[in-house]
Parts: structure tokens; C-alpha cells; sequence
């Protein structure tokens, strides 16, 4: 298995719902990311967990709660979220946090 | 000074030309390197990645890292309307260990 599976692939919520996002990898990978991408920009990171511990989070509103339950799952909870916030958000994982990183297809969230 | 910078183009050629793709960056200390390749509305892919200075190849793929001049490069050889896409020059940080990417560039092969 050589994937990055991310569900859903769409998700449109309101300012007040919560939803989470989640991505799954067996890979045996044991750096997992989230990263968030805006329409003609490039993936910026939010989040890195390695060994299912949080080691970066880039100054990342509160809204975005991120979760490692166990090395091949990877949540995102969102909550009161704005519409600028609306995009496609990444999972990603790698072997370790130096080597190239397998991206899933991505989340593409709108906030209404 | 941006930490990963590339020339957003769009970068034109004709199919059958050699595409050339430029990035630099900032981080001195960097070690890891790579090139991704995104289609409008997909997620990256991973082509090519490189660690030492030189050349490394992979099939119509060149990437060139020069750590002195803080230089990458991809060259793609007999490119094809398929390779048009953006392509995104991606470089791990040694200062925060996280990959950082640069603007990307547009590539559209005409043929």
C-alpha cells in the first residue's frame, strides 16, 4: 500500500458546525502532516506529527484541532470555522520528517 | 526573502523541447530537495528528489542541485502536453525540520 487516503473528498459545513477531517496511511510512515492550499498558492504547512506527537504547529488558529490517535491515522477537527478558510486541505506522510513526502488527494473544504 | 523561490511563469515550449525549471532558496542548511508536480485540482505528486550536489536522472527527468549557489533545477527532455501542469519546488528546512515550497511554475507544452 503506497497511499495516502483522505476523507471525505468534499465537505461543505457552516460557521458553526463541527466536522473533522481524516487520513490514513500504512505505509508504515511515522511523520504525518497537514498542510492547507488556497487556489493558485502553494501548499503552506500546518501541522507536523512525528511519532504521533506534535512537533510543529505554524501558528495555527485554535479552530483547527489536530489529532495522531495511532501512527497510520492522522484527524483534523474543525470548528466555528470562516469562510476564509475554505480550500484543499493536504495529509501527507513520510518515512521520516527529512524524506520526500506522499501526499493523499486532498479535502476540499467550503465554508458557508 | 522568501524562503523557496521560483519563477511563476506560465513557462511555455513546444512539445518535443526541453522544459526548464528554476528554483532557489534560502536555507544554507538545507539537505533535502524535491520537485512535485500538481494538475489543476489534484493533489502533489513526487518526481524527483536529490540530496547530494549534481545531477540525478529518472526517465525524461534531470533534477540539478548546485548547494553552493543554493540552486535547484528540473529539466524535463521531450516534453509532452501531458507534463503541463505546475510544478513545485520543495525544499526541507534544516532549521524546522518541515518542507517549505516555493510559488511554483506553470508549465503548458504546446503541441
Amino acid at each position: 500500500d503506497t497511499e495516502v487516503t483522505q476523507t471525505p473528498k468534499h465537505l461543505v459545513m457552516g460557521m458553526t458546525n463541527k466536522k473533522s477531517l481524516k487520513c490514513e496511511q500504512h505505509m508504515g510512515h511515522r511523520a504525518m502532516y497537514w498542510y492547507k492550499q488556497k487556489a493558485k498558492k502553494p501548499p503552506e504547512l500546518m501541522f507536523v506529527y512525528s511519532y504521533e506527537k506534535l512537533s510543529i504547529n505554524e501558528s495555527v488558529p485554535s479552530r483547527f484541532s489536530p489529532e495522531c490517535p495511532n501512527s497510520s491515522l492522522l484527524n483534523l477537527h474543525l470548528h466555528a470555522l470562516q469562510p476564509e478558510d475554505s480550500a484543499l486541505y493536504l495529509c501527507a506522510s513520510s518515512h521520516k520528517t527529512v524524506s520526500g513526502y506522499t501526499f493523499g488527494s486532498g479535502t476540499r473544504l467550503t465554508v458557508v | 526573502q522568501k524562503e523557496v523561490e521560483q519563477n511563476s511563469g506560465p513557462l511555455s515550449v513546444p512539445e518535443g523541447a526541453i522544459a526548464s525549471l528554476n528554483c532557489t532558496y534560502s536555507d544554507r542548511g538545507s539537505q533535502s530537495f524535491f520537485w512535485y508536480r500538481q494538475y489543476s485540482g489534484k493533489s502533489p505528486e513526487l518526481i524527483m528528489s536529490i540530496y547530494s550536489n549534481g545531477d540525478k536522472e529518472d526517465g525524461r527527468f534531470t533534477a540539478q542541485l548546485n548547494k553552493a549557489s543554493q540552486y535547484v533545477s528540473l529539466l524535463i527532455r521531450d516534453s509532452q502536453p501531458s507534463d503541463s501542469a505546475t510544478y513545485l519546488c520543495a525544499v526541507n528546512m534544516e532549521y524546522g525540520n518541515k518542507l517549505v515550497f516555493g510559488a511554483g511554475t506553470i508549465l503548458r507544452v504546446k503541441s
